[in-house]
């Protein structure tokens, strides 16, 4: 299965823009790539997924490198609520089974008031 | 509001013990999975079902036992076989090819 590789930890300012980085040098042509954030003692959930555009939703945009090989999910204007540890996932969509994706220690976000 | 609830949020058991975590669905999702998390740690597949009446062991399935004889619940069972049964579980839901909903989890503690 195809791996990414993020930093452990990053540090913002509440109210900048923070740029969360992914690399997933093996991915193949069918996979997405997805982010899940989970905030302190909660389950994690989805924030947004993408294969070769860019994307954006309420929540966060994500860019895709041209070669795909990496990604970043972008929070426009961090917040408090923001600090959560951000998993950055592939999932293959030839077959769509969320039962192969791996949550690696994802990137932890500190936001500092 | 839909959603997954998972119950209870803390759980305590003396050694030795067999102890079934609770997972229930509102989301009319088909499949449900079990996930283990450790302190610092990434989540790790214990069990999943794709349909009532059918489940498949995940990457970390032993010392653990599920059922799914409804769609809305998939309940865990945690047996005395299972080593280091203190963690924080995680159950999720999801239809065909979306994301996983997750619940808020129950943190088992075995002394």
């Amino acid at each position: 299965d195809a791996k990414t590789t993020q930093p452990n930890s990053m540090e913002s300012n509440e109210e900048e823009p923070v740029h969360l980085p992914c690399n997933h040098s093996t991915i193949s042509g069918t996979d997405y790539i997805h982010w899940y954030r989970q905030l302190p003692s909660q389950g994690p959930e989805y924030v947004i997924h993408g294969l070769t555009s860019n994307v954006n939703n309420r929540m966060a945009s994500l860019a895709i490198a041209e070669d795909r090989k990496s990604s970043t999910l972008i929070l426009h204007r961090a917040t408090l609520r923001d600090a959560a540890v951000y998993y950055c996932i592939l999932r293959d969509g030839n077959t769509g089974a969320n039962s192969k994706l791996t949550f690696g220690k994802g990137i932890t976000l500190s936001v500092r008031p | 509001d839909g959603g997954i609830t998972q119950s209870p949020k803390y759980l305590f058991r003396k050694e030795g013990q067999n102890v079934t975590l609770s997972c229930e669905q509102n989301l009319n999702h088909d499949a449900m999975y079990w996930y283990r998390q450790d302190p610092g740690q990434g989540l790790r597949l214990i069990y999943y079902s794709q349909i009532v009446n059918d489940f498949q062991k995940g990457d970390i399935a032993e010392g653990y036992s599920v059922s799914r004889e409804k769609k809305e619940s998939f309940p865990l069972t945690v047996t005395s076989a299972q080593k280091n049964p203190t963690a924080f579980y995680l159950c999720a839901s999801s239809r065909q090819g979306t994301p996983l909903h997750f619940g808020n989890g129950t943190r088992l503690t075995v002394t």
